[in-house]
């Protein structure tokens, strides 16, 4: 059964204090990986999509990297603003168009 | 461009009544989901439309869920009638290609339905 799971569910940090978030995977055979950013209130708003083992994306403070079994999200020298619920979800060669969420990592940025 | 408008807002209702929830979707994306998170839970998909037809309704829970996509343009969520376990918020999200591709589904802000 595809699975996905986040660490840690949350993530206090300083300003510009870096950090990463970790999205673990089992899915039979990956057609892709997201990474959605959550603000309370709204619905998920897309970052990036991953599609295989070694490769990377970045966007301002924020990049993130695939491996076989796990993805992960760095925040470099976080702002108060990239406070928000951040979600992981994959996508399997057998699901169509479904996508497989996690719970989800909230993160908190203090000035 | 004008993004994934999702009304009411929010609802609550009371056990056994019926309510219905409407999605429009970008203009263009063929594609429409609907996903529900539960309090505490994980976003869970319920279906996929192409265009009007259903691709995949193997996440709607149960027959209490009638989902409808008129002329391939907007879309609407029944529930009838509804049940407690039916609470959450539920999420409705377009894309031009299945599973969002490069660019990711667009999600609206969804409809926190509160059944009492």
């Amino acid at each position: 059964e595809d699975q996905v799971t986040q660490s840690p569910e949350a993530l206090r940090l300083q300003e510009g204090e870096s950090s990463s978030l970790n999205c673990s995977y089992t899915v039979s055979g990956l057609r892709g990986l997201f990474w959605y950013r959550q603000d309370p209130g709204k619905g998920p708003e897309f970052l990036f999509t991953l599609y295989s083992a070694g490769e990377e994306k970045e966007k301002e403070r924020l990049k993130a990297t695939l491996t076989k079994k796990e993805s992960f999200l760095h925040i470099t020298a976080p702002k108060p603003e990239d406070s928000a619920t951040y979600l992981c979800a994959v996508r399997g060669y057998n699901q169509g168009g479904k996508l497989i969420f996690g719970q989800g990592t909230e993160l908190s940025v203090k000035p | 461009e004008a993004g994934v408008t999702q009304f009411p807002s929010h609802s609550v209702i009371e056990k056994g009544q019926t309510v219905t929830l409407r999605c429009d979707p970008i203009s263009g994306h063929d594609n429409l989901y609907w996903y529900r998170r539960v309090m505490g839970k994980e976003i869970k998909f319920l279906l996929h439309f192409v265009k009007e037809s259903k691709q995949d309704e193997s996440g709607m829970p149960n027959n209490r869920f009638l989902a409808e996509r008129t002329g391939g343009t907007y879309s609407t969520l029944k529930v009838q009638p509804a049940e407690l376990e039916d609470s959450g918020v539920y999420f409705c999200a377009s894309s031009q290609v299945p599973g969002g591709g490069g660019y990711g589904y667009t999600f609206g802000s969804g409809t926190r339905l509160t059944v009492v």
